[in-house]
Parts: structure tokens; sequence; C-alpha cells
């Protein structure tokens, strides 16, 4: 079975500044797809960005990025010039891309805190 | 274009009554999740549906769990009776289709307690 997991608890930053946040997995498979999303206190999960295992290319969406090390089973995002409003927990999620196996495996989250 | 749509946002209900949430996907999405969220944990799936068929229920406890999906529009997500360790967050998701590769859609959740 996939599991994904996220190490750090907590992160801060402050406002304008650069923070990554890490994520790891652990899967047999060689096609998969990779997301994080952002679940604010709404509880509503927003899917911040998504990568493609078979791209070596990073994923990118505008303040957003990913480094994606698929040897190391690594998936990383950065989060550069942060806003107040990036201030949420964040998931980590893994999907087969195999067959009808269509379930999110989420790692546990980070809490990001913007401090003004 | 409304999105997903849960009910009710919250509840708070004494162990060994019986609890339902409700869900209605985005129009035309073929395929719906329920999810659990346990307090500080990610999401993990309870069942999915493809149209009004359930194919995937493997993680749910079906001696107090219970789900339909009428007319594969609208679901419901029942515990009967519900339990202290039920107390989380009870999402719902839609998608297009189950082919579907992406990131699909949540809804804002119902957050259960059980006293």
């Amino acid at each position: 079975a996939q599991t994904v997991t996220q190490s750090q608890p907590e992160m801060s930053v402050q406002e304008a500044e650069t923070v990554t946040l890490s994520c790891t997995y652990d899967t047999s498979e060689s096609d998969y797809y990779l997301f994080w999303y952002k679940q604010p206190p709404s509880r509503q999960m927003i899917l911040v960005i998504r990568q493609e295992a078979y791209k070596q290319q990073n994923a990118t969406e505008n303040r957003f990025s990913v480094n994606f090390q698929k040897a190391a089973k690594s998936f990383s995002l950065k989060i550069s010039d942060s806003q107040l409003g990036d201030a949420a927990m964040y998931f980590c999620a893994y999907r087969s891309a195999i067959g009808g196996a269509q379930k999110l495996v989420f790692g546990q989250g980070t809490r990001l805190t913007i401090n003004p | 274009e409304a999105g997903v749509v849960q009910s009710p946002r919250y509840k708070i209900i004494e162990k060994k009554q019986p609890v339902a949430f409700w869900c209605n996907p985005i129009s035309g999405h073929n395929t719906l999740y329920w999810y659990r969220q346990n307090l500080g944990q990610g999401p993990e799936l309870l069942i999915r549906y493809e149209n009004e068929e359930a194919v995937d229920d493997s993680q749910l406890p079906k001696d107090r769990f219970s789900a339909e999906r009428l007319k594969g529009v609208d679901s419901t997500l029942k515990i009967q009776p519900a339990e202290l360790g039920d107390s989380a967050v009870y999402l719902c998701a839609s998608s297009p289709d189950g082919r579907y590769l992406w990131g699909y859609t949540f809804g804002s959740g119902t957050r259960l307690t059980v006293v």
C-alpha cells in the first residue's frame, strides 16, 4: 500500500518570504500522480498544484512550485512571496495511475502560519 | 456553478445515536467520494461511487456505517449507532468520472462530535 509522510507538523514564514513544505511517499508503482492541497479553516480542500510522475519537469502554478525527485520519492512544495491568505493546512497526496484505483492517499498535513 | 454541497455543517450527538450526512455533488459529476478526516490527520477514503454503484467500499466500517447514492446524484452517509471514535470531519468530493486523472472538487465537510 502507498503511504505519504509529511514530517513537518507546523511551519511559519514571514510575509513575502519563501517557504518549503516537505513530503515523501512510498510506492512500488512507476506511474502515479502527486498533489498538494490547501485546507483553510472553511475545511474545503483546494487543489494547489499537481505533478505527473512521468514528467521530469517540475510543475509551477504562479507562486507555487514543486521539487519532484522521483528516485528519492520526494515531492516538496515551495511557496514564494508568501501572503497572509496562504495560511492553512497543506496536505500532500498520492494517486495511482493504474486501473480504477482512484482514491487519494493523504499525508498528515503541515500547518502553515504567515507572520505579518 | 455551485460546488459540492454538504449538510449539515456541524452535528453534535450522543453516543449510540444515529446520524446522517448529505452530499450534493457538482452537476454532471458521475464519481462521488466520502472521506473521513480525523483531527490532525489527512482524509481517508470511506467509499467511492461510480454513478449509483459503490465500487470501492473496502474502508467503510460496515457494521455501523452505510451509504447510498440514489439515482446517481445525491448521496447520504449514515452512522448507526455512533461511537465516540466517530468524531471527525466527513468530506464529500466529486469528479466527472472515474477516469478523471486530476484532483477532484471537495465540499466543506460535516464536523461530527460524538459526546
